[in-house]
């Protein structure tokens, strides 16, 4: 089954406690993406990667980082954590094809950061 | 991306269609209508896309207005499971830079339906 998954799907951690938020694709997308959502602002990117080793800021960036070693890898790192970043997390990924933008999104992490 | 406006809320009776609007007054020649929902924090879904002409797949149909100002989502028979937040995005097709494959989600239209 085509499908993106995140791990963990609820975590609750403290002020600078690095984390990581893995996320993993088997449809083999070269793009993948990072949103947050916030209530009242909807779902904003972080961070994507338009394939291995290449990757970009989003709207939101500050506070996260990202790796892309594997194609069907892109990990979110909270380097440390503040309760700013408290927030639902999705991962996303997008079929190859440039003419349309179909993505693919995760079940979510739904973050606490106390 | 042309700003999209969709209504804040809508309720549709189970077993009706479900006809959700969207007005993107400042759609350009190259971009495509994007439907996508969401089912109580859980990830986004796609459902149907569309430029020009009306589409049709297993989860709705899509209608286009001519002048492609506007749209319309059409859940043929409204099922409990169909409630969730509905949004309407538009994109180019070969958006480039920062753009490229960021979807800009507005704040939707909460669809309910009731038995």
């Amino acid at each position: 089954e085509a499908q993106v998954t995140q791990n963990p799907r609820y975590l609750i951690t403290v002020t600078g406690k690095k984390l990581t938020v893995t996320c993993s694709q088997n449809m083999n997308h070269e793009y993948m993406s990072w949103y947050r959502q916030d209530p009242g602002l909807g779902l904003r990117q972080i961070y994507y990667s338009m394939n291995v080793e290449v990757t970009d800021k989003g709207d939101v960036p500050e506070g996260y980082k990202v790796s892309r070693k594997e194609k069907r890898n892109f990990p979110l790192i909270l380097e440390s954590p503040s309760p700013n970043q408290t927030s639902l997390y999705f991962c996303a990924s997008r079929f190859p094809w440039r003419g349309t933008d179909t993505q693919y999104f995760g079940p979510g992490t739904r973050l606490t950061v106390l | 991306d042309a700003k999209t406006t969709q209504p804040t809320s809508m309720d549709c009776a189970e077993g009706r269609a479900a006809n959700l609007p969207c007005n993107h007054s400042t759609i350009s020649g190259n971009e495509y209508v994007y439907w996508y929902r969401q089912i109580h924090s859980q990830g986004p879904q796609y459902i149907i896309h569309g430029l020009k002409n009306n589409e049709t797949n297993e989860m709705a149909s899509l209608i286009i207005t001519e002048d492609r100002k506007s749209s319309t989502l059409i859940l043929p028979h409204a099922t409990l499971r169909d409630t969730a937040v509905y949004y309407c995005i538009t994109k180019a097709g070969w958006a480039g830079g920062t753009s490229y494959g960021k979807l800009t989600f507005g704040q939707g239209t909460i669809l309910t339906v009731h038995p």
